[in-house]
């Protein structure tokens, strides 16, 4: 059974700074990884998807990378801003592509 | 024009009762899911559809029954309500089964005292 964790659960920085949200998970043999934003009292809002095949993809001051053999995915954001608190959440897609499972998140706090 | 919508987004009731949670997608999507957000912040699927079709089912209690009437629309409806069932409901969507990018609704808060 795939299981999913993100270190750290929670970071606060002070804006400027770059930073580094880790995923992990236990069954390699996965579809894609996905990357979620929410917002408190919030539906998710997709940020990266990463196919199997792709080590990284960008978008904006996000970079977000895949070792599938280590069981590891990274997500970068590049000089945080307040507007990037939020909670984080790593999504694996199981070998079906049929369904995702979560990490229980990081909570981003970005001080002005 | 919201993608991936729900009603209600709040739903305060009594054990035992039986209620209905409404979605919509309006992006052509062929696979349609329902997750659930417990006080822990942990999201975990219960169900998925793909042209109507139950694909996936969680191991989620047959007190839990989703109607897809057209590939727009997936309604969870709960029967006898427990006060386990308190959680935030996700509905989402995809383009198709497999590998796409999933959107989410705003999310149904379900409150069972």
């Amino acid at each position: 059974k795939q299981e999913v964790t993100q270190i750290p659960a929670a970071l606060s920085v002070p804006e400027g700074e770059n930073l580094v949200l880790n995923c992990s998970f236990t069954d390699s043999a996965i579809y894609n990884l996905q990357w979620f934003r929410q917002d408190p009292g919030k539906g998710l809002t997709s940020l990266l998807l990463i196919q199997s095949s792709q080590r990284e993809q960008t978008s904006g001051r996000l970079n977000a990378s895949l070792d599938k053999s280590s069981g590891r995915s990274t997500l970068y954001i590049a000089a945080s801003q307040p507007g990037d608190s939020a909670t984080y959440l790593c999504a694996v897609g199981n070998n079906a592509g049929n369904m995702l499972t979560f990490g229980g998140g990081t909570r981003l706090m970005v001080k002005p | 024009d919201t993608a991936v919508s729900q009603t209600p987004k709040y739903l305060v009731t009594q054990m035992g009762n039986d209620k209905s949670i409404k979605c919509e997608q309006n992006l052509g999507h062929d696979t349609m899911y329902w997750y659930k957000q417990d006080s822990k912040k942990f999201l975990k699927i219960m169900f998925s559809y793909n042209n109507k079709e139950l694909i996936i089912n969680e191991t989620v209690p047959n007190r839990f029954s989703p109607k897809s009437p057209d590939k727009a629309h997936l309604n969870l409806h709960i029967n006898s309500l427990e006060l386990g069932d308190s959680a935030v409901y996700f509905c989402a969507s995809s383009q198709f089964l497999g590998g796409d990018t999933q959107y989410f609704g705003p999310g149904t808060r379900l409150t069972v005292l």
